[in-house]
């Protein structure tokens, strides 16, 4: 299995601007996880679904923010409008079940100008 | 609320010593930890996990340890080489539907 994998790799937009961010969790997994890490907060959960469910999305900064599961091998996260104060690294996780033994993806770091 | 917190923000051991990352935790509940190992540019890679009905675990090169008295858990690694350096982290579950992550331990190895 290729593991989780997520796109884009690296991302630079301005301010404004509307983000995508994309996974395709492992094979058979049925919970996934999106995460955001940046040095002065670390890793924060941002939401997680359970067969594409959304379960918790207390996580999710604000509005501009959100996300979507309509299968069980694709998920995105949009930020719609783009702030510098979102410059991070977004992961995305998954599991065959709940919070155990996550799986990361090699992230996508974002940049907003 | 959940806290999962390290005692110490950066560890610096001899290759071929063994290093001990500690953390602790606060909340009660947790029934689920593991360990995750993130070397820099790339994703948090699993280590090891232990349940609560467990107070050891072992898997290659690595030990984990948990004492549910004093909520603490600990990472241990022997003969620490030097694609051993990264940060590691530590998580907990409470109920096991999401992670509560640590802020991290940076471990580098000295030649």
């Amino acid at each position: 299995d290729a593991g989780v994998i997520q796109s884009p790799r690296h991302e630079v937009t301005e301010m404004g601007q509307e983000v995508t961010l994309r996974c395709k969790p492992i094979s058979g997994h049925n919970s996934l996880f999106w995460y955001r890490q940046t040095m002065m907060r670390g890793l924060e959960l941002l939401i997680y679904f359970n067969n594409n469910v959304p379960i918790d999305d207390s996580g999710m900064p604000e509005d501009r923010f959100s996300a979507k599961m309509p299968n069980a091998s694709f998920s995105t996260l949009k930020i719609q409008p783009s702030e510098p104060r979102d410059s991070a690294v977004y992961f995305c996780a998954s599991s065959l079940s709940g919070a155990e033994t996550q799986y990361f993806g090699p992230g996508t770091r974002l940049l907003v100008l | 609320g959940e806290n999962v917190g390290l005692h110490l923000p950066t560890l610096s051991v001899q290759e071929g010593d063994n290093s001990i990352i500690n953390c602790a935790y606060s909340n009660s509940a947790s029934d689920y930890f593991i360990w995750y190992k993130q070397e820099s540019g790339k994703g948090p890679q699993f280590i090891i996990d232990i349940r609560s009905n467990m107070d050891k675990r072992q898997g290659q090169r690595v030990t984990v340890l948990l004492n549910k008295t004093v909520k603490h858990l600990s990472l241990q690694i022997a003969a620490t080489q030097p694609g051993d350096s990264a940060v590691y982290f530590c998580a907990d579950s409470p109920g096991a539907q999401k992670l509560v992550f640590g802020q991290g331990t940076r471990l580098t190895i000295n030649p």
